[in-house]
């Protein structure tokens, strides 16, 4: 089945930094990666997503690339907010009839620093 | 629209009792999953539905049952709790084929004992 793996663990910026969080996956067969962020005992909830016949994909300060043939993927957050401070996860589906069974990656805890 | 809804939000069980979480969604979504969040470990999917009367293993079955007999509804069943089944459970819901957004509920916190 597909792998997901995900780094850093933790990362800690101050505002106005970048953050940048990757993703390598197993399965080439997977064609649809999402990103999630959770907020401190809340419901994880999309962001962004990017479909494999997309190199890259931008929503205001955040973005995602693709690289297929390194079956690796990250999300860029540019001018970070303290709001910002979540747990963040990745995730690869083979998407269709399999766009609820995702694969997550261990996550992200995302600290801002005012 | 009240989303997903899930019951009960905390539990408390002790080693080999049953129960059930329940999981409703109101926006008419075909797809439906549960999902434990343990720490480290991101969300592990379950089981998934893509119909009433359908449903699919996830990557960790074992314990657990789930049947989907209306549209609406999704309930996860634990047929005899086991302490590593204490974990954060999600159910979520998505449209179906066409889109991948997957709708959360707020999460039903057990603790096996």
């Amino acid at each position: 089945g597909e792998n997901v793996e995900q780094h850093p663990s933790t990362l800690s910026v101050q505002e106005g930094d970048s953050a940048v969080i990757k993703c390598t996956y197993s399965d080439s067969a997977s064609n649809y990666f999402p990103w999630y962020k959770q907020e401190l005992g809340k419901r994880p909830q999309l962001i962004i997503d990017i479909r494999s016949n997309v190199g890259e994909k931008k929503d205001q300060r955040i973005a995602v690339t693709l690289n297929k043939t390194a079956k690796h993927f990250s999300l860029h957050i540019t001018e970070t907010q303290p709001e910002d401070s979540a747990v963040y996860f990745c995730a690869a589906s083979t998407g269709g009839t399999s766009y609820g069974k995702l694969t997550f990656g261990q996550g992200t805890i995302l600290t801002v620093h005012p | 629209n009240a989303g997903v809804t899930q019951t009960p939000k905390f539990q408390v069980l002790k080693t080999g009792q049953s129960m059930t979480l329940q999981c409703a969604q109101d926006m008419n979504h075909e797809y439906m999953s549960w999902y434990r969040q343990d720490p480290g470990m991101g969300l592990r999917l379950i089981h998934y539905s893509v119909g009433a009367g359908i449903t699919d293993q996830g990557e960790v079955p074992n314990g657990y049952n789930v049947s989907r007999s209306t549209t609406e509804d999704f309930p996860l069943r634990l047929l005899s709790a086991a302490p590593s089944q204490t974990s954060v459970y999600f159910c979520a819901s998505n449209v179906g084929i066409w889109s991948g957004e997957l709708f959360f509920g707020e999460g039903s916190r057990l603790t096996v004992l």
